[in-house]
C-alpha cells in the first residue's frame, strides 16, 4: 500500500484566492512530483524536487510555485487561483533512482476555481 | 518528438473476454516502458515495466505486455478480464539521461460489462 496523501481531495475556490494543495509521504522518498492532470490529456509534469531544499520546473509551464522544507511534504501553492487552474493535480515520489523505477501516486486534488 | 500514442480512448469489454490496449512510443534513447493503471477516486499504480531482457513482461492483476521495437509498441494484454479492471491505463516512456520523467499518453478508459 502506497503511503502518499494528497489533501484536500476536492477543493472549489473563488478567483484570485490563494491555495494550498498538500502532499505528504512517509516512504521516505527523494524525489517527489507534481503532475497535471486534465479529462482525455496526458500527465503534464509541472515540478519536480530532488530533495530538501530542491526544487525544479517541470515540462509544463506552471503560474503554480512548490517548496521541499521536509523530506516527507511537496506542498503546491496558487498564489491567486484563475479558472484555468481548474484541473487535477496529482503528487508522486519515488526512490533516489527517479520515475525508471517505480513511482507511487496519491488521489489527486481535483480543484476548480469559479 | 518523444511521445506517447494510446489510439483508444474507450475500451467495453464483457467480463471475462480478453482485452488488449494499445501504446505506441517514439522515443530518441533507449525506452523505458511503463503500463500504469488509475482506478475511479484513486492515484495511479505501477502494473508492469520493460527496461531489457525478455520483451514479453508479466505485471500485476494477471496482466503481460509485449515490447515490440520493430513497431514501437507496449501493448498491455489480459487473457481474462474481471469488472473490478474497470479504469483508466496509461502507458509511459521514459530513459535516457533523464531518470526524472515519464512522457504519459492521454490514457485508456476501460469499461467492463457483465
Amino acid at each position: 500500500e502506497a503511503d502518499i496523501y494528497q489533501t484536500p481531495r476536492y477543493l472549489v475556490i473563488g478567483t484570485g484566492k490563494k491555495i494550498t494543495l498538500e502532499c505528504s509521504q512517509t516512504m521516505g522518498h527523494d524525489k517527489m512530483y507534481w503532475y497535471q492532470q486534465d479529462p482525455g490529456m496526458e500527465l503534464h509534469l509541472i515540478h519536480y524536487s530532488y530533495g530538501v531544499n530542491s526544487t525544479e520546473k517541470g515540462d509544463l509551464s506552471s503560474e503554480s510555485t512548490v517548496s521541499r522544507i521536509r523530506t516527507e511534504h511537496f506542498p503546491l501553492t496558487l498564489e491567486s487561483a484563475r479558472p484555468s487552474h481548474t484541473s487535477q493535480y496529482l503528487c508522486a515520489s519515488s526512490e533516489s533512482q527517479g520515475m525508471l523505477t517505480e513511482a507511487f501516486f496519491g488521489q489527486g486534488t481535483r480543484l476548480t476555481v469559479v | 518528438a518523444q511521445s506517447v500514442t494510446q489510439p483508444d480512448i474507450h475500451i467495453t469489454v464483457s467480463e471475462g473476454a480478453s482485452l488488449e490496449l494499445r501504446c505506441n512510443y517514439s522515443y530518441g534513447a533507449t525506452p523505458y516502458l511503463f503500463w500504469y493503471v488509475q482506478s475511479p477516486g484513486q492515484g495511479l499504480q505501477l502494473l508492469l515495466k520493460y527496461f531489457s531482457g525478455d520483451t514479453l513482461v508479466q505485471g500485476i492483476k494477471g496482466f503481460e505486455a509485449e515490447f515490440k521495437r520493430s513497431q514501437s509498441s507496449f501493448n498491455l494484454r489480459k487473457p481474462s478480464v474481471h469488472w473490478s479492471d474497470a479504469a483508466e491505463y496509461f502507458c509511459a516512456v521514459g530513459g535516457g539521461s533523464n531518470t526524472d520523467k515519464l512522457i504519459f499518453g492521454t490514457g485508456t478508459r476501460l469499461q467492463v460489462f457483465p
